[in-house]
């Protein structure tokens, strides 16, 4: 199990986010982080709890290992708005967390 | 440029049967690993299926065991979902994704209702 928080932020651009993740069980560093905007399909962020990904703005980061898990939006951006989502990759089930819903203010 | 294109989505009255279909273009397609991960109305995302490169290792979600079939033809670059014995509850966006979610479709929806 996958539990995620917080459910929802309203965060005023410039500042920093934090999001985190905790795993029921360790799973190493199998995590990864999506971000979903509306009407789109999710998108991935980070691989492997804290490996950016190519193309990704590099305010997004994460970080962490076994059971807790954090990811970090550095300087918010509008085009941040969106619900993040982090899912273990260790063993099946593959499950999400019940994701963050992310509001400009 | 890699690209995955789902199909088969559909009005389904439960008890009903549906085929998703994931074409993939731009890769390797026999060398990845695929997902179903399926989006209900307004909740968040659910992991749904594993397959293997090869088609010989496959996982499922409790709730689509004995019900969904995840398959795959590496000669025509295609990912299937076998969705037997719907149920209100399976309505949602499918999306196919390559490996740890790097790719992913753009999703189809099946909608279960009489």
């Amino acid at each position: 199990v996958m539990t995620q928080s917080p459910a929802f932020l309203s965060v005023t651009p410039g500042e920093k986010v934090t999001i985190t993740c905790q795993a029921s069980e360790g799973i190493g560093n199998y995590l990864y982080w999506y971000q979903q905007k509306p009407d789109q399909a999710p998108k991935l962020l980070i691989k492997y709890a804290s490996q950016s990904i190519s193309g990704v703005p590099s305010r997004f980061s994460g970080s962490g290992s076994g059971t807790d898990f954090t990811f970090t939006i550095s300087s918010l951006e509008a085009e941040d708005a969106a619900t993040y989502y982090c899912q273990q990759g260790n063993k099946h089930p593959r499950t999400f967390g019940q994701g963050t819903k992310l509001e400009i203010k | 440029e890699v690209q995955l294109v789902e199909s088969g989505g559909g009005l389904v009255q439960p008890g009903g049967s549906l085929r998703l279909s994931c074409a993939a273009s731009g890769f390797t397609f026999s060398s990845y690993e695929m997902n179903w991960v399926r989006q209900a109305p307004g909740k968040g995302l659910e992991w749904v299926s594993y397959i293997s490169s090869s088609g010989s290792t496959i996982y499922y979600a409790d709730s689509v065991k004995g019900r969904f079939t995840i398959s795959r033809d590496n000669a025509k670059n295609s990912l299937y979902l076998q969705m037997n014995s719907l149920r209100a509850e399976d309505t949602a966006v499918y999306y196919c994704a390559r490996g740890f979610g790097s790719y992913w479709g753009q999703g189809t929806l099946v909608t279960v209702s009489s």
